[in-house]
């Protein structure tokens, strides 16, 4: 079956732009989370959605980063007025159900280059 | 808050080397206990977990590791490591959200 999908799997921008990035999980799997890989500083949580409730932002490392998740399905993480300290690879990975028992999958990533 | 230390930042082994990487996490309550691999050119990929039970593992590939409740430690190891092993090796705890919490990860080198 499909895994976790995300696109594009390239984005360079300048900076001051604002970018998309887009994830589609797992069909079925309730919980979706973005995760972001830079050098330095190892893979870090950014955000979390459950269903269609109210997503846990408390990674989100400025107002810059914002997220939603459409019909309880397919995630898009937007960062406006992009910094090169933004440089990274994001990953999205998605579970069955939110509980810790439940394994997560991870998507390909993208990662983005600010110039 | 939770952390997750990973002791070696890069190894480098002959292949039928054995293998044990450094993982300690700072929550002392119940944990979830994972370690994540990324081949190169790979998404992540679960090797191994823990919840509850016996504390030695076994994962995916002869890996396995050691939960010691009294050490904060789940260190992984494999008795002999392949070239195909080379890879980077991350240890994660389980957030009170689900999320992940990540060390920084350990580079695996095996050289033929």
């Amino acid at each position: 079956g499909a895994g976790v999908s995300q696109s594009p799997s390239n984005k360079v921008t300048e900076k001051g732009k604002d970018v998309e990035l887009r994830c589609d999980p797992i069909s079925g799997h309730t919980a979706l989370y973005w995760y972001r890989q830079s050098l330095g500083q190892g893979l870090e949580f950014l955000i979390y959605f459950q269903g269609n409730s109210a997503p846990d932002k408390s990674g989100l490392p400025s107002d810059r980063f914002s997220a939603e998740r459409t019909g309880g399905s397919v995630s898009t993480l937007t960062i406006q007025r992009t910094q090169q300290e933004d440089s990274a690879v994001y990953l999205c990975a998605s579970s069955l159900r939110p509980e810790g028992s439940y394994e997560q999958y991870f998507g390909p990533g993208t990662r983005l280059t600010v110039t | 808050a939770q952390s997750v230390s990973q002791h070696n930042h890069h190894v480098i082994l002959s292949e039928a080397a054995s293998l044990e990487l450094g993982c300690n996490y700072s929550y002392g309550g119940t944990v979830n206990l994972f370690w994540y691999v990324q081949y190169p050119g790979q998404h992540l990929q679960l090797l191994l977990k823990y919840f509850s039970g016996d504390p030695l593992v076994k994962g995916i590939k002869g890996f396995e590791a050691e939960f010691i409740k009294s050490k904060f430690s789940f260190n992984l190891r494999k008795p002999s490591v392949q070239w195909s092993d080379t890879a980077e090796y991350f240890c994660a705890v389980g957030g009170s959200q689900g999320n992940l919490i990540f060390g920084k990860g350990t580079k695996l080198s095996v050289k033929p």
